[in-house]
C-alpha cells in the first residue's frame, strides 16, 4: 500500500494546455507539499498545506493552483503550460509532533511533466 | 532563513572506498537535519535524520552522519562504497517554526568498479 501516491507518473502535453496532477497520502499526516525538481535535480518547494490550509506559497506563477479537498489529498493544477514547466513534480507529506515518525518528509514517486 | 549547502555536486569513489558527502547548515539554533537519497527515476527516500538526540546518527544501508555544531556541518559517510550506492544525495533542513523543509542542491555519487 503506497504511502504517498501521485498520478499520473508521466505526462506529455503541448504548450498552452491545462493539466492536473493528483496526490493522496494514507499516512494520516497533517501537512502536504508540492516540490519541483528541474533537470539539474534542484528541489524547490512550491506549496505547503496544513490541514487543508495553505501555509507556504513560494514564488510560483499563479498559473499553478493547488487544491486540497481534505488533508489526505493535495492536487496541483497548471494552466497555460510553458516549456519551462517541464520538470518532475513531487508530492510529499509530514506530520508535526514528537513521535518517531514525526517531522520527516515522505515523498511520492514523482510525476514527470514534459511540455512540447 | 535556514538553509543547507552541499559542497561538491559530483563525487566519485571506487568500490570499497570511503564515501564522504558534505553538508553545512545555516541556522542560529540546531535544526532538524536530514539526508535523503534518490535513485534514478525514483522519489526521495530518507537515509537518516538528526533531531538533537545524538550527534552521531546511523541510517539505512550503512550510512551515518555526524552533527557538529562548531562546524555547522552534517556530513554523510559510509566506510565502504557499494555499486548500489550510486545515486543523488540531498541534505535537508526543517524549519524550527512551522513544518517546512528546504533541500540542498544535491550531490551525485558515482561508484567506480
Amino acid at each position: 500500500d503506497t504511502a504517498v501516491s501521485q498520478t499520473p507518473k508521466y505526462l506529455v502535453t503541448q504548450m498552452g494546455n491545462d493539466k492536473s496532477i493528483k496526490c493522496e497520502q494514507n499516512l494520516g499526516h497533517d501537512t502536504m507539499y508540492w516540490y519541483k525538481q528541474d533537470s539539474k535535480k534542484f528541489l524547490k518547494i512550491m506549496f505547503s498545506y496544513n490541514n487543508k490550509e495553505l501555509i507556504i506559497n513560494e514564488t510560483v506563477p499563479n498559473r499553478f493552483s493547488p487544491k486540497s479537498p481534505d488533508k489526505a489529498h493535495l492536487n496541483l493544477h497548471i494552466n497555460s503550460l510553458e516549456l519551462g514547466d517541464s520538470a518532475v513534480y513531487f508530492c510529499a507529506s509530514s506530520q508535526m509532533g514528537t513521535g518517531a515518525g514525526a517531522n520527516v518528509l515522505t515523498f511520492g514517486a514523482g510525476s514527470r511533466l514534459t511540455v512540447l | 532563513a535556514q538553509s543547507v549547502t552541499q559542497l561538491g555536486s559530483h563525487v566519485s569513489v571506487s568500490e570499497g572506498a570511503l564515501v564522504l558527502l558534505r553538508c553545512n547548515y545555516s541556522s542560529s539554533v540546531p535544526p532538524y537535519l536530514f539526508w535523503y537519497v534518490q535513485y534514478p527515476n525514483q522519489g526521495l527516500q530518507l537515509l537518516l535524520k538528526y533531531t538533537s538526540a545524538a550527534t552521531l546518527v546511523k541510517g539505512i544501508n550503512g550510512f551515518e552522519a555526524e552533527f557538529k555544531k562548531s562546524e555547522t556541518s552534517f556530513h554523510l559517510t559510509k566506510p565502504s562504497a557499494h555499486m548500489s550506492d550510486a545515486a543523488e544525495y540531498f541534505c535537508a533542513v526543517r524549519t524550527n517554526t512551522g513544518n517546512q523543509f528546504y533541500f540542498g542542491t544535491g550531490t551525485s555519487l558515482t561508484v567506480i568498479p
